[in-house]
């Protein structure tokens, strides 16, 4: 059984950054893991993921330079760090597992609300 | 922006048939397999197909998916209350290289 535990809200000012972490357990298959958010209101908008078994990191167009992901394979955690935050950032933040070389995201963290606001 | 459009709505009464559409262009849906997912607010989106028409184990069988050209179709045979939700469907971009999410559909049980 998959599982994908993330961690707890956060507020931020405005110009600051956040890091939001993800703890996976279960499973054997090697794996991506993606970070995907919700703006209030919005869409679902794929944000960049990590392969942790290769540190291979692919991001979304809209936020390179901006965010930096990054996997721990000890403790089985990847990270999201955002940086130069705006209030349109504010968002809950989802991280969510594919089996490497499939894109489908089959198991979700149950999200992280980040306000930003000053 | 997403590079994939859905309609913002649909509805039927319970027993209907329902479809959600997501057009998208020849580097993503043309050349990359779809994936749908239902989201209920306040929870994590779940997988719902993938692979253009494969179920998840749990997910039932009146669920569907379809893929043609450029575009891909969800639909939902025997429409049940709580089958009310937002659906998203996605693919990888080639040119973005990136995955996309469609703008999302409502789903309304009359």
């Amino acid at each position: 059984q998959v599982r994908l535990v993330q961690s707890g809200a956060e507020v931020k000012k405005p110009g600051s950054s956040v890091k939001v972490s993800c703890k996976t357990s279960g499973g054997t298959l090697p794996y991506s893991v993606n970070w995907v958010r919700q703006a209030p209101g919005q869409g679902l908008e794929w944000m960049g993921r990590i392969v942790p078994m290769l540190r291979i990191t692919d991001y979304a167009q809209k936020f390179l330079g901006r965010v930096t992901i990054t996997a721990d394979k000890s403790t089985g955690t990847a990270y999201m760090d955002l940086d130069s935050l705006r209030s349109d950032d504010t968002a809950v933040y989802y991280c969510a597992r594919a089996s490497l070389g499939a894109t489908q995201l089959d198991s979700w963290g149950q999200g992280t609300l980040v306000t930003v606001s000053s | 922006q997403s590079v994939l459009t859905q309609p913002p709505s649909a509805s039927g009464t319970p027993g209907q048939r329902v479809t959600v559409s997501c057009s998208g262009s020849s580097s993503n849906i043309g050349s990359n397999t779809v994936d749908w997912y239902q989201h209920f607010p306040g929870t994590a989106p779940e997988l719902l197909i993938y692979t253009n028409n494969q179920r998840p184990s749990g997910v039932p069988d009146r669920f569907s998916g379809s893929k043609s050209g450029t575009s891909a179709s969800l639909a939902i045979n025997g429409l049940q209350s709580e089958d009310e939700a937002d659906y998203y469907c996605a693919a990888w971009d080639d040119s973005l290289n990136g995955y996309v999410f469609g703008t999302g559909t409502k789903v309304t049980v009359l």
